[in-house]
């Protein structure tokens, strides 16, 4: 069946030190995929997308890699800042599963002073 | 813009009582979603619409409703509340298929 899964669960970084979270989905038919980070208290908040025809997408201070391969994303996030510090989902869709987004557990990134 | 907008913020019910969960959004998005997220994981899509008019079930559409009347506006009803129902509940929208949606705050409910 679908699933997007996460390989860690928590994440702690040093601040100002890179942060690579990691995604794996099951489904090959999935053709978008998106990442969200979800402060305490709040509504997931958008941070970057991919779609399939591409591997590579930059946005500000964020990147995400997209292996179809091996299935797997990643998010990458440069200097991180104790702003950073949330729970980052991944989430993908795909024309067979209609308008339904299919989210990983999440991972939570805890940045150190 | 206020983007999407959820009320109430925080609610408790007791088993057996129902209760509406509004959502309105002003982006003009013709898509709209529920979902429902469960402490430490992720979200679950209850029902969804690609516009006025039109509604489908998602992953988890038991004891739930919802009608889309407007484009802006997007409620879910639940009837007969039940304790499994004790969730945080987004609301969210988005252009199309492949555009990020944008999630309201969430409502947050208890059933008691």
């Amino acid at each position: 069946g679908e699933s997007v899964g996460l390989h860690l669960p928590t994440l702690s970084v040093q601040e100002g030190d890179n942060s690579i979270i990691n995604c794996a989905y099951s489904n090959s038919a999935s053709d978008y995929f998106i990442w969200y980070k979800q402060e305490s208290g709040k509504g997931p908040q958008f941070i970057i997308d991919i779609r399939s025809n591409m591997d590579k997408r930059q946005g500000q201070r964020v990147t995400v890699l997209l292996n179809k391969t091996v299935k797997h994303l990643s998010l990458q996030i440069a200097a991180t800042q104790p702003g950073d510090s949330a729970v980052y989902f991944c989430a993908e869709n795909s024309m067979d599963s209609s308008y339904k987004l299919i989210f990983g557990s999440g991972t939570r990134l805890l940045v150190r002073p | 813009n206020a983007g999407v907008t959820q009320t109430p913020k925080f609610r408790i019910l007791k088993i057996g009582q129902s209760m509406t969960l509004q959502c309105a959004q002003d982006m003009n998005h013709n898509y709209m979603y529920w979902y429902r997220q469960d402490p430490g994981m992720g979200l679950k899509l209850i029902y969804y619409s690609v516009g006025a008019g039109i509604t489908d079930k998602g992953e988890v559409p038991n004891g739930y409703n919802v009608s889309r009347s407007t484009t802006e506006d997007f409620p879910l009803r639940l009837e007969l509340a039940a304790p499994s129902q004790t969730s945080v509940y987004f609301c969210a929208s988005s252009y199309g298929r492949v555009q990020p949606q944008h999630f309201g705050d969430g409502t947050r409910l208890s059933i008691l």
